[in-house]
């Protein structure tokens, strides 16, 4: 367990109808990540927050997207109107900034989204 | 092509063999390198951090970075059946770069035989 917590840990929907993921970062970091990742690849960037600001989203996170961090602390990212094509994993992770140069991001165990 | 490429595996060996995972990449901008374990339906665990060029060993884990070559290396050594899971690579540029956003490979597949 590295600290970071994530819910619900699988979500079913039907296309169309809208979710909203939760992320706990680790307590101190004041950075969050959001990454999709499909099956057999790898990890894609989303988004990030430091503290309350989203400070760089990716092309990936079409309109239809949007995640929040409204007291710095937890980060929920909401889809509308899924597709099909939104079935993956959602991961999010924590960093502290700038920290100690053996300080990275911590992951936590994802949300599985299945779109129907 | 990708910034990071890493073969995708599977690769299976028998309990107790040397694993040697690699990925390569093209952005020479890239200071910071991580491996990363993911067991099937889990969030990725850090393995191993390093900085710039050079070894750094941990247990039955060694971390190799070539920046010259653009290449990163993870040797497991006495490999076991609980070793096996996907091994991603990570990589970004200088941390105070403004986003310090990790660049995946796609994984490894590895399989230890008892």
């Amino acid at each position: 367990d590295t600290g970071v917590s994530q819910d619900p840990r699988h979500k079913i929907t039907k296309r169309g109808q809208n979710v909203t993921f939760r992320c706990d970062p680790i307590s101190e970091h004041n950075r969050l990540y959001w990454y999709r990742q499909t099956l057999g690849q790898g990890p894609e960037f989303l988004t990030y927050f430091q503290n309350e600001a989203q400070l760089e989203k990716s092309r990936l996170l079409s309109d239809r997207f949007s995640a929040e961090r409204p007291k710095g602390s937890f980060s929920t990212l909401e889809i509308q109107r899924t597709e099909q094509g939104d079935s993956a994993m959602y991961l999010c992770a924590s960093y502290s900034w700038p920290g100690r140069s053996t300080d990275t991001q911590y992951f936590g165990p994802g949300t599985r989204l299945t779109v129907l | 092509q990708k910034e990071v490429e890493q073969d995708p595996g599977p690769l299976s060996v028998p309990e107790g063999a040397i694993v040697s995972l690699n990925c390569t990449y093209s952005n020479s901008a890239f200071q910071y390198f991580m491996w990363y374990r993911q067991y099937s339906r889990k969030g990725p665990e850090l393995l191993m951090y390093t900085y710039s060029s050079g070894n750094k060993e941990d247990g039955r884990f060694t971390a190799q970075v070539d920046k010259s070559s653009k290449y990163i290396s993870l040797f497991i050594r006495d490999s076991q059946p609980s070793d096996s899971a996907t091994y991603l690579c990570a990589m970004t540029a200088d941390r105070m770069d403004s986003s310090y956003k990790l660049i995946f490979g796609s994984g490894t597949r590895l399989l230890v035989r008892p």
